[in-house]
């Protein structure tokens, strides 16, 4: 079976600090990867998409980056962290098309 | 063109009860509708998914009904029960864009008193 970690659950950083948050998944190869943001009581925001080795797509403007250096491999980086980077982080796979799981998330609080 | 449009924010339902979700989309592209289910502090967890060639589909106490030609489409949640208690989300997607990307809802905040 698929499983997809995060880590950390949860990290405190203060304001210009770098960021690197990482997501892999076992039990498949060649995922879809997604990076995602949820603000507190709200939706989803899609931050990046890869579809292979080395292949990001940017959603959305940012203070962030993403980085697919192996298959099951996304990492999400920053160089300085914006107090408006806080934020629940969550990444997710999908094997072929649609179906997407999600991973337990990465609780980033920015001081 | 790609929002998905959900309602009710917020709901209340007492146990027993049938909670009822509705999504609404305009791009007639998107061949994919799934519901997620999201605990506080967890990520977001499948619940239940149609294709446009069905216009339902139930999986235990969850239903999804579909209109087409209305683009719309909700989730039903019979017998309410305490346990489903969370943040629920529709989402969708069409196969003609790149990596499969899902455009979510706002979400609703369920909440089912005892």
């Amino acid at each position: 079976s698929q499983t997809i970690h995060q880590w950390p659950a949860t990290l405190v950083q203060p304001v210009g600090s770098p960021l690197s948050l990482e997501c892999t998944v076992e039990g498949t190869s060649n995922p879809n990867l997604y990076w995602y943001r949820q603000a507190a009581g709200r939706g989803l925001q899609l931050l990046f998409y890869s579809v292979g080795i080395g292949q990001i797509s940017s959603e959305v403007p940012q203070n962030l980056s993403a980085s697919r250096p192996q298959d099951r491999q996304f990492i999400l980086s920053s160089k300085k962290l914006l107090l408006s980077d806080s934020g629940f982080y969550l990444c997710a796979w999908s094997y072929g098309w649609n179906e997407q799981f999600f991973g337990p998330g990465t609780r980033l609080t920015v001081l | 063109q790609q929002q998905v449009k959900q309602s009710p924010q917020s709901l209340i339902v007492q146990k027993g009860g049938i909670s009822i979700i509705n999504c609404a989309y305009e791009n007639t592209a998107f061949d994919y509708f799934p519901w997620y289910q999201q605990f506080p502090g967890k990520g977001p967890a499948l619940l239940i998914a149609i294709r446009p060639d069905v216009s339902e589909k139930k999986e235990g106490r969850f239903t999804i009904s579909f209109n087409k030609s209305a683009k719309q489409f909700s989730l039903h949640i019979m017998d309410s029960q305490p346990g489903d208690s969370a943040t629920y989300f529709c989402a969708a997607s069409s196969q003609e864009t790149s990596g499969s990307r899902l455009t979510f809802g706002e979400g609703t905040q369920l909440t089912v008193n005892p």
